[in-house]
């Protein structure tokens, strides 16, 4: 089985300009996340999607981050413009929806974003 | 807001020894993942524990869930530097099952 797909894996860009990742889930998972990962924490999530809708996108900084998921598969996230505190590793990750109190979340390689 | 605290944030030690790292919280969670991160990787889940009072074992690991499930500790046997890696504790909470991340423990295993 094909794991979590992601471009590109790396992006350096300046501050004020935009750049887009694009993730491919596991065949068959209907929920998708995007997670913020700073260099020395933890992942923050960003945006789950239950198909191709937003289930939640409160820790999404709406005025520059944008993520769609059309026909409920891929997803593509966006920052415009970049800013220098954006530099971080943006993971996707994907899970099949369980009736009881978890959801085992399987992650991608993650794309390293460097805004100089 | 639910938080949770990883110690110790760092640990550097010669193979064959023994570690403990500890995952810590006042909020109760209904699950507790720990996972495995490798540098330029996303992070692997290497268990999930449900129940309060829970211990689960995978070889040379052993991950125990709190009584009351606000706390949580991998122990470590014999470490190989094969071991090597960042250790995420993550717990399920809220009406979708999100998960909340600590901010990890770096383990370093010297031959």
């Amino acid at each position: 089985e094909a794991g979590v797909a992601q471009s590109p894996r790396y992006k350096i860009i300046e501050k004020r300009q935009s750049v887009a990742f694009w993730c491919n889930p596991i065949s068959g998972h209907a929920t998708l996340y995007w997670y913020q990962q700073i260099l020395g924490q933890g992942p923050k999530l960003l945006i789950q999607f239950q198909n191709n809708g937003v289930v939640d996108d409160s820790q999404l900084p709406k005025d520059r981050f944008s993520a769609e998921r059309l026909k409920g598969v891929d997803s593509t996230l966006k920052i415009q413009p970049a800013k220098l505190e954006d530099s971080a590793v943006y993971l996707c990750a994907s899970s099949l929806v369980f009736g009881g109190h978890y959801y085992e979340q399987y992650f991608g390689p993650g794309t390293r974003l460097t805004v100089t | 807001t639910q938080l949770l605290e990883q110690s110790p944030q760092f640990l550097s030690i010669q193979e064959g020894e023994n570690l403990t790292v500890y995952c810590n919280s006042s909020s109760v969670f209904s699950s507790l993942q720990w996972y495995r991160q490798e540098p330029g990787e996303g992070p692997v889940l290497l268990v999930t524990v449900v129940t309060g009072g829970e211990v689960k074992k995978l070889k040379r690991l052993t991950f125990q869930f709190g009584d009351a499930r606000k706390d949580s500790s991998l122990h470590i046997t014999a470490a190989q530097p094969g071991d090597t890696g960042l250790y995420l504790c993550a717990g399920a909470g809220g009406s979708q099952g999100n998960l909340i991340f600590g901010k990890g423990t770096k383990l370093s295993v010297k031959p």
